[in-house]
């Protein structure tokens, strides 16, 4: 059973960066996509971006100029860095895995973390 | 980038109804949809992909169908587990994106 378990800080001042880190259990990490998304309080779900096992990524162009995705597959996990956030960053933020190699329908998700921006 | 609009936003139902939700992408994304299901406090879950492909261990009363710029999402018999916010997310061009979400609420 993969389960995916992630951590960073919960509470950022604005200019600081944000970083998370997403552990992968139980299955393999090679072959697959990884994403991060986000979801604002009470709002829609948006794709940060996604990564392959070989380091290749993709960014959301409304964040690409901040957002930096990066895999450790030594350790299993990959990792989210936005910089210089604002309160507009405040969210949900979550890792996920693709439904089988090579796809990027999401059926494994972190629990979630919760960022808040505030000075 | 490709906008995602569903209706209703909000759509209140009772216990073995049968609901409706649909989907409109701005372009064409053939077939490249899908479905999830999100509870208050947890991480989306995929019911559906590749517009009509059901994830294994959602239950039978749980479909989609559509291409093109038009989908639906249908639960038949509603169950009070039902009762979530449902998002549909094109992947066809990046980046992806996701409608603004379909709220079922207890009628």
């Amino acid at each position: 059973q993969v389960q995916l378990q992630q951590w960073g800080a919960g509470l950022l001042k604005p200019s600081e960066t944000l970083s998370l880190t997403c552990a992968v259990y139980g299955g393999s990490f090679s072959g697959y996509y990884w994403s991060w998304f986000r979801q604002p309080p009470s709002k829609g779900l948006e794709w940060i971006g996604e990564i392959n096992h070989s380091g290749g990524a993709k960014y959301n162009p409304s964040l690409k100029s901040r957002v930096a995705i990066s895999v450790d597959t030594s350790k299993n996990q990959f990792s989210l860095k936005v910089t210089s956030v604002t309160a507009a960053d405040t969210a949900v933020y979550y890792c996920a895995r693709a439904r089988d190699k090579g796809l990027v329908e999401w059926s494994i998700w972190g629990q979630g973390t919760t960022v808040a921006v505030s000075s | 980038d490709i906008q995602m609009t569903q209706s209703p936003s909000t759509l209140s139902a009772s216990v073995g109804d049968r609901v409706t939700i649909t989907c409109r992408a701005s372009q064409g994304i053939r077939s490249w949809l899908a479905w999830y299901q999100q509870k208050p406090g947890k991480a989306p879950n995929l019911l559906i992909y590749e517009a009509s492909h059901l994830e294994s261990g959602v239950p039978s009363r749980f479909s989609g169908s559509g291409s093109g710029t038009q989908f639906t999402l249908t639960i038949t018999s509603l169950q009070s587990d039902d009762f979530a916010t449902y998002h549909c997310q094109q992947y066809h061009a990046y980046p992806w994106t996701f409608g603004q979400g379909t709220k079922l609420e207890v009628k």
